[in-house]
């Protein structure tokens, strides 16, 4: 099963850039990225996906690399709501699914 | 109501009870899921129904059993759990249950096993 690798831990300023970084060396051809996060309390939200390309939607843009090795969630303006559990996984278009939700990583927004 | 919603959000049982938890989506959505989130451990799926065909079962103790009566609702039947069985229980739906589809949850139902 493709597995994801993210830092522990992140932090950031209120209204920079935050860029989270997922490595997945074993991906597959068919599996898409995906981010979500989850706030104390609540249910994971979905973020962002991608198979490719780069995508960019509301809340974030996904930055994926050319071999499809590694991404980036990139929040272009962070603010204290953005302050969450972030999960990098990989779903498949083929196949079980299998999917594997890693720690994530916790992201501190200091005001 | 709108989204996922999930009752009860807090359960206490006794290992010998049954109850069951309850998922019901109001997004038009095709796939269904149960998953797992217990104290300092990853997100586990549990289950996946597409169309109300159970498509996966990820190696899930027969103490919980599942049920799709329709593509609208989702029920997590639970009988004898032990007290590791604790943890944050999930639903999410998605339009189809491929890679192409985002998962959208509900709040989830804490359960305690007492």
């Amino acid at each position: 099963d493709a597995k994801t690798t993210q830092p522990n831990s992140m932090e950031s300023n209120e209204e920079e850039p935050v860029h989270l970084p997922c490595n997945h060396s074993t991906i597959s051809g068919t599996d898409y990225i995906h981010w979500y996060r989850q706030l104390p309390s609540q249910g994971p939200e979905y973020v962002i996906h991608g198979l490719t390309s780069n995508v960019n939607n509301r809340m974030a843009s996904l930055a994926i690399a050319e071999d499809r090795k590694s991404s980036t969630l990139i929040l272009h303006r962070a603010t204290l709501r953005d302050a969450a559990v972030y999960y990098c996984i990989l779903i498949p278009t083929q196949g079980a699914q299998k999917l594997v939700f890693g720690q994530g990583t916790r992201l501190t927004i200091n005001p | 109501e709108t989204g996922v919603t999930q009752t009860p959000r807090h359960l206490v049982m006794g290992m010998t009870n049954k109850k069951s938890l309850k998922c019901e989506q109001h997004l038009g959505h095709n796939a269904m899921y149960w998953y797992k989130q217990s104290a300092k451990k990853p997100l586990e799926l549990m289950f996946v129904y597409s169309l109300e065909e159970r498509v996966e079962n990820n190696s899930v103790p027969s103490r919980f059993s599942p049920e799709c009566p329709n593509s609208s609702h989702l029920f997590l039947h639970l009988h004898t759990l032990q007290p590791e069985d604790s943890a944050l229980y999930l639903c999410a739906s998605s339009q189809g249950y491929r890679g192409l589809y985002e998962q959208y949850f509900g709040p989830g139902t804490r359960l305690t096993v007492t």
